[in-house]
């Protein structure tokens, strides 16, 4: 399985654009790298999942070096109800989710 | 509305008495699992399942047990709770070796006196 690390926190201000980056330097060929958001007392929420280079949704971008090593998920703008936290998953698609493993996450709170 | 849903929502039972949660998901997933989050812990996983008839221990599966009788529906049941399993619960599914994307249930929070 591979591990991931991730801030335990990080604040920052409405309308400021947000980079969380995820340390992953053994992920195996065949992983993907998911981002799950989570809000108190909620389940998680699917936002973004990427293989390599750029993907970018209505939500939110993700960028992944050529070493796939790490990732940041982009936040662009964001508001007060994006505090929440952020999880940074890897795993392959063929192991169904089993392979893959909810970390501490990434604690986001945004100030006005 | 494609969704995952949860009963009960909020549960306060007694040492010793059984109890079952019900997860049920309308989107014809292969994948189903159950989670619980803790303070400080984290999700973890307790049981999961590649499909119908075929479950699998998770990480803290000590306590539970589940069935798969259906594609659509994963009961959680606790024969004997215990303190220990207070306790937010998650049920999650997904399609099976195409996404990573799980949808998750809205939770159930267990007291167990």
């Amino acid at each position: 399985l591979a591990k991931t690390t991730q801030p335990i926190s990080m604040d920052s201000y409405e309308g400021q654009e947000v980079n969380i980056t995820c340390s992953h330097n053994n992920i195996a060929t065949n992983d993907y790298i998911t981002w799950y958001q989570q809000f108190p007392s909620q389940g998680p929420r699917f936002i973004i999942q990427g293989y390599k280079t750029k993907v970018t949704n209505e939500v939110a971008s993700l960028f992944i070096p050529a070493d796939r090593k790490s990732s940041t998920l982009s936040l662009p703008r964001v508001s007060l109800s994006d505090t929440a936290v952020y999880y940074c998953l890897v795993g392959p698609l063929s192991g169904g989710n089993n392979d893959m493993r909810f970390g501490a996450g990434t604690r986001l709170t945004v100030k006005p | 509305e494609a969704q995952v849903t949860q009963n009960p929502r909020y549960l306060i039972t007694v040492t010793g008495k059984k109890l079952t949660v019900t997860c049920s998901q309308n989107m014809n997933h292969e994948y189903m699992s159950w989670y619980r989050q803790d303070p400080g812990l984290g999700l973890r996983q307790i049981y999961y399942s590649m499909n119908v008839e075929v479950t699998d221990k998770g990480d803290v599966p000590e306590g539970y047990k589940v069935s798969r009788k259906e594609k659509r529906n994963f009961p959680l049941i606790l024969e004997s709770p215990s303190p220990n399993q207070t306790s937010l619960y998650f049920c999650a599914s997904s399609f099976f070796g195409t996404s990573n994307e799980q949808f998750f249930g809205p939770g159930t929070r267990l007291t167990v006196l």
